[in-house]
């Protein structure tokens, strides 16, 4: 069965704290890779979209990369307003539709 | 703010009650969809919508019934829905399957 994989659940740092948020899948064809945003009560806020294995992609302090298995967002000297759920979806080539599928995300708080 | 928008914000209904939620958006996109969010969980997906043809069900029962009267508005139909049918259902948008989807900030579904 495909999956997609978030680690940590939940992450606290502290601001200015780099860290690293995972989403490690298992699909047969990988089409796409997504990375998310989601606050609170509202939708999630598209960051990303990596498509092969070496790609990357920043914006502001996020950089996201993809492996064949795995894809990483760096969060560099994050700051409190970054406190968010950050989500993953993966796009799989199975002919037809091609489904995304949701990892359950990581809660990141940034503490002043 | 958004550009996909969806109405209401909030809704509160009995389970014979008989309501819907829209979806709009006026970027082109082709691709329209249904997502279901239970707290602390990622988007399920409900149903797709691709030039305004129903493409995906997700085997979702039939008190939910979707309708997408052209390529910018989608409408989800309620019927006589159960307490677990309380979550947020949030509406997304996309140029094409494989591109990024946009989503808007959702309904929030009370069942009583």
């Amino acid at each position: 069965e495909d999956q997609v994989t978030q680690s940590p659940e939940a992450l606290r740092l502290q601001e200015g704290e780099s860290s690293s948020l995972n989403c490690s899948y298992t699909v047969s064809g990988l089409r796409g890779l997504f990375w998310y945003r989601q606050d609170p009560g509202k939708g999630p806020e598209f960051l990303f979209t990596l498509y092969s294995a070496g790609e990357e992609k920043e914006k502001e302090r996020l950089k996201a990369t993809l492996t064949k298995k795995e894809s990483f967002l760096h969060i560099t000297a994050p700051k409190p307003e970054d406190s968010a759920t950050y989500l993953c979806a993966v796009q799989e080539s199975s002919g037809g539709y091609q489904k995304v599928t949701f990892g359950t995300g990581t809660k990141l708080q940034v503490i002043p | 703010d958004t550009e996909v928008t969806q109405t209401p914000k909030h809704l509160v209904m009995g389970m014979t009650n008989k309501k819907s939620l829209k979806c709009e958006q006026h970027m082109g996109h082709r691709a329209m969809y249904w997502y279901k969010q239970k707290a602390k969980k990622p988007p399920e997906l409900m149903f797709v919508y691709s030039y305004e043809k129903l493409s995906i069900n997700e085997s979702v029962p039939s008190r939910f019934s979707p309708e997408c009267p052209n390529s910018s508005l989608l409408n989800l139909h309620l019927h006589a829905l159960q307490p677990e049918d309380s979550a947020l259902y949030l509406c997304a948008s996309s140029w094409d399957h494989n591109q990024p989807q946009h989503f808007g900030d959702g309904t929030r579904l009370s069942i009583l």
